[in-house]
């Protein structure tokens, strides 16, 4: 069956240390794999998308890799802040034009 | 410019009685999705509008559940006879196109509780 698992429901950190969220994934092959952040109360806002073909994508202090023969996407935040304190989804394609599918996501608590 | 909004923020309805939930996506934006969360659960795909091809209803958990967008643009999401389990969060979306590229912007999403 196919599946979405980020590494954890909750993960904490000390202020200043980098922050790493695992995405695995089975059965499906994504070209596209996206990465959302959701605060309390709040629809998930888009970070940042990674191709199949591209093993590392970055934008500030956020980074992405794609690693489509271990199905894992990691995600980084590194030199992390108290306000980056969220939850963190990851969201493949299916196949074609159909919807993203989303992980459950990791609540990320960056400890001053 | 606008995002995508939502309306009413929170409804409180009893149980079997129906309700309606409105999208509002940003405008140009041809596909729209449906999602439900659940108290600490992840994104559970609803529906799915695509131009003017036929929605994709294959989340729907039921027969009470139903949706139509007019006009190419705002959505209603209705809930008939509602239980208490459907009490979560409806979240609405909207991209530009639908391809595993496209950006998906969340509105706020309405809480809706069931009593």
């Amino acid at each position: 069956s196919q599946k979405i698992e980020q590494n954890s429901e909750a993960l904490n950190i000390q202020e200043g240390k980098t922050a790493t969220l695992t995405c695995n994934y089975t059965n499906y092959s994504p070209a596209y794999l996206q990465w959302y952040r959701q605060d309390p109360g709040r629809g998930p806002v888009f970070l940042l998308l990674i191709r199949e073909n591209e093993k590392e994508k970055r934008k500030e202090r956020l980074k992405v890799t794609f690693d489509t023969t271990l199905k894992q996407s990691l995600f980084h935040i590194t030199a992390s802040q108290p306000a980056d304190s969220a939850t963190y989804l990851c969201a493949l394609e299916n196949s074609g034009n159909t919807p993203l599918v989303f992980g459950k996501g990791t609540r990320l608590s960056v400890i001053a | 410019g606008a995002g995508v909004s939502q309306s009413p923020s929170n409804k409180v309805t009893e149980k079997g009685k129906d309700v309606e939930l409105r999208c509002d996506p940003i405008s140009g934006h041809t596909a729209l999705y449906w999602y439900r969360q659940s108290l600490g659960q992840g994104l559970e795909f609803l529906i799915y509008f695509q131009g003017n091809s036929a929605p994709d209803k294959s989340g729907l958990p039921s027969d009470r559940f139903s949706a139509e967008r007019t006009g190419g643009s705002v959505s209603t999401l209705t809930i008939q006879r509602t239980q208490q389990e459907d009490s979560a969060v409806y979240l609405c979306a909207s991209s530009l196109g639908s391809g595993g590229w496209e950006t998906q912007y969340f509105g706020p999403g309405t809480r809706l509780l069931v009593l």
